[in-house]
């Protein structure tokens, strides 16, 4: 059965921080990976999308790298700004279950 | 483009009420899905159409929770009789064809069952 940990799952940064958020996920067998943000009620919005065939995805200030044999991607954020504020959560398409797996999520604080 | 839509917001019953749930998705998606995220968790798979055809509902609690997808477009999930523990946030998504592609959510029903 496929797992996903996200570390940490909070995390507190002064504006202008370069930081990753990390995802893990037991089953390697995936088609591809999201992440995604979500701002407090409200829905999730996709930010990258890394294909099982790609290392990593970049929009903006965010990248996010796959290294799907260690089971691990990382989203990093450069030069954080306050209204980066949201909790990111990693997802995985495929492995032992057919439908996207999410992990409980990262909420990061980014203090003016 | 029109985001996918879905209504209402919010939604305060007791338990044993019956509820029901509405899903406009991004037009011309195929697949729709409805999600279940409880406070603090990652949203959890109830079930997945691909036009009007169900493709997973194995984590749909069949005995209280239905859905429909009438015309492969709107879809309605209704939950008969609601349980203190259905208070979730309802998140609605779709894409254009399945799970290898983007997901695009809606902005999510907050049930609240006392």
């Amino acid at each position: 059965k496929q797992e996903v940990t996200q570390i940490p799952a909070a995390l507190s940064v002064p504006e202008g921080e370069n930081l990753v958020l990390n995802c893990s996920f037991t089953d390697s067998a995936i088609y591809n990976l999201q992440w995604f943000r979500q701002d407090p009620g409200k829905g999730l919005t996709s930010l990258l999308l890394i294909q099982s065939s790609q290392r990593e995805q970049t929009s903006g200030r965010l990248n996010a790298s796959l290294d799907k044999s260690s089971g691990r991607s990382t989203l990093y954020i450069a030069a954080s700004q306050p209204g980066d504020s949201a909790t990111y959560l990693c997802a995985v398409y495929g492995g032992s279950q057919g439908n996207l797996i999410f992990g409980k999520g990262t909420k990061l604080s980014v203090k003016p | 483009e029109a985001g996918v839509a879905q209504s209402p917001r919010y939604k305060i019953i007791e338990k044993r009420q019956s509820v029901a749930f509405w899903c406009n998705p991004i037009s011309g998606h195929a697949t729709l899905y409805w999600y279940q995220q409880i406070l603090g968790q990652g949203p959890k798979l109830l079930i997945q159409f691909q036009n009007n055809g169900v493709v997973d509902d194995s984590q749909l609690p069949k005995d209280r929770f239905s859905a429909e997808r009438l015309k492969g477009v709107d879809s309605t999930l209704k939950i008969q009789p609601a349980k203190l523990e259905d208070s979730a946030v309802y998140l609605c998504a779709s894409s254009f064809q399945g799970g290898n592609e983007k997901l695009f959510f809606g902005s999510g029903t907050q049930l609240s069952v006392l």
